[in-house]
């Protein structure tokens, strides 16, 4: 089982919508958690990092949050755009090591 | 522009085939890492550099290895290929090792297609 789940594995939204991603993880000792967003044929960039004591950090229409205690995280996409398509990737970090989550596959249409 | 150059883009390889994919970054990162990407998985570590000189095993290091000769280059052999390394390849680097903190991140390359029949 995957150290990091990721839901829905795909979403199909109209622009101009919000979307929320959901993250849950059991990796421990928690260190940080990131989310990535990446595009079709092109590698991940970096959307937002929170640490244990973060509960919320924002990037523009991106906003994520973080419950440690759950061990849950979630990214919400306001206002969705069409370049928002992408597959949006949950990193979580221990001490020495780092998980990937399999992904969202996100589609945003006219 | 600073970051990661990834050859080839794609390659179709013949079972067997030996090859040999380059990644070569400009930021003068210490630390490099091979992930590979597949369908409905996380990526998954195939080995690391954490400086010049050094390489570690990752969570799926068989039938790969790599070499840190310089800073900027970290090439991934596949010896022998076989189908089940077809998969989408990535190369990142960190400004340091064991970039886990919260204070640096990853640049990822655009990947490597590889497809083995």
């Amino acid at each position: 089982k995957n150290q990091v789940e990721q839901s829905p594995q795909s979403l199909i939204i109209l622009e101009g919508k919000n979307c929320t991603l959901q993250c849950n993880y059991t990796v421990s000792p928690f260190s940080n958690l990131r989310w990535y967003k990446q595009d079709t044929g092109r590698g991940p960039v970096s959307l937002t990092i929170m640490t244990f004591s973060e509960n919320t950090k924002s990037n523009g229409r991106y906003t994520a949050t973080l419950d440690a205690d759950t061990k849950q995280s979630s990214l919400h996409i306001t206002a969705s755009q069409l370049s928002d398509s992408a597959s949006y990737i949950c990193v979580v970090s221990s001490s020495n090591d780092m998980r990937f989550g399999a992904g969202t596959r996100l589609t945003v249409k006219p | 522009i600073a970051g990661i150059t990834q050859a080839p883009t794609s390659q179709i390889l013949a079972a067997g085939r030996r090859m040999t994919l380059r990644c070569t970054q400009d930021m003068r990162h210490n630390a490099m890492y091979w992930y590979r990407q597949d369908l409905g998985l996380g990526l998954r570590l195939i080995h690391y550099s954490n400086t010049a000189g050094t390489t570690g095993k990752g969570e799926v290091p068989d039938g790969y290895s790599v070499s840190r000769a310089n800073t900027d280059d970290f090439p991934l052999t596949l010896a022998s290929a076989v189908p089940s390394q077809t998969s989408v390849y990535f190369c990142a680097s960190s400004e340091v090792a064991g970039a886990i903190s919260a204070n640096y991140g990853y640049t990822f390359g655009s990947g490597t297609r590889l497809t083995v029949v």
